[in-house]
């Protein structure tokens, strides 16, 4: 079985620019959670949706938003880029909301 | 609020040598406590879980973990490491297992 799968895998933005990130979960997984890791540190929560509705959200600045579809796969959207966006974005799926989660690889973005 | 605190931003050792990552975390209500391994230019592989039961947990590649509530510690064994366990490693808790928060991680280096 496939696992969680995230697309792209690097990318390149210029500051300002918007930029969207997609994940698909793992099949019958129904809850996709968005984590940002800047290099050197730990992972930090974006967002969890569960069977499509926002049910949690980090210290993240309106600039971040996503959406989770039908099918359960997600997308995490980054309006205005900043040079401090640049980070290993993670993407997460868990059966329900209160089950482990298990990571894609991540998208690499750099804003230059 | 929860919080996690990894001891040490870095850990060297030799290979076949024992080792121990160490995690504390605060927290005012029960949480769920995980283990992730990054390897370079990987997504997070969950390592092992607390949830409820046995405090000690175990791994299937030889690592444990205790949960000491009186301590609010979550430390990471392995009695004996392989150049393979080279990575990062990530300490977690959650009251909801998809709303992780992160330490800042311990890179673990073996050296021959």
């Amino acid at each position: 079985d496939a696992g969680v799968t995230q697309s792209p895998t690097h990318l390149i933005k210029t500051r300002g620019q918007q930029v969207t990130l997609r994940c698909s979960p793992i099949s019958g997984h129904k809850s996709v959670s968005w984590y940002q890791q800047v290099l050197g540190q730990g992972p930090q929560f974006i967002f969890q949706y569960y069977e499509k509705e926002e049910r949690g959200r980090g210290n993240f600045p309106d600039r971040f938003s996503a959406r989770q579809f039908p099918n359960y796969s997600s997308e995490l959207n980054v309006n205005a880029l900043l040079l401090g966006d640049s980070a290993l974005y993670l993407c997460a799926s868990s059966f329900s909301s209160n089950t482990e989660a298990f990571f894609g690889q991540g998208t690499r973005l750099t804003v230059v | 609020a929860q919080s996690v605190t990894q001891l040490d931003s870095q850990v060297p050792v030799f290979e076949e040598a024992p080792v121990e990552l160490r995690c504390n975390y605060s927290s005012s209500v029960s949480v769920y406590l995980f283990w992730y391994v990054q390897y370079p230019n990987q997504g997070l592989q969950l390592l092992l879980k607390y949830l409820s039961g046995s405090t000690l947990v175990e791994s299937i590649n030889g690592f444990e973990a205790e949960f000491n509530k009186s301590q609010t510690s979550f430390h990471l064994r392995k009695p004996s490491v392989h150049i393979s366990d080279t990575a990062e490693y990530f300490c977690a808790v959650s009251f909801e297992a998809q709303k992780l928060v992160f330490g800042q991680g311990t890179r673990l280096t073996i050296n021959p």
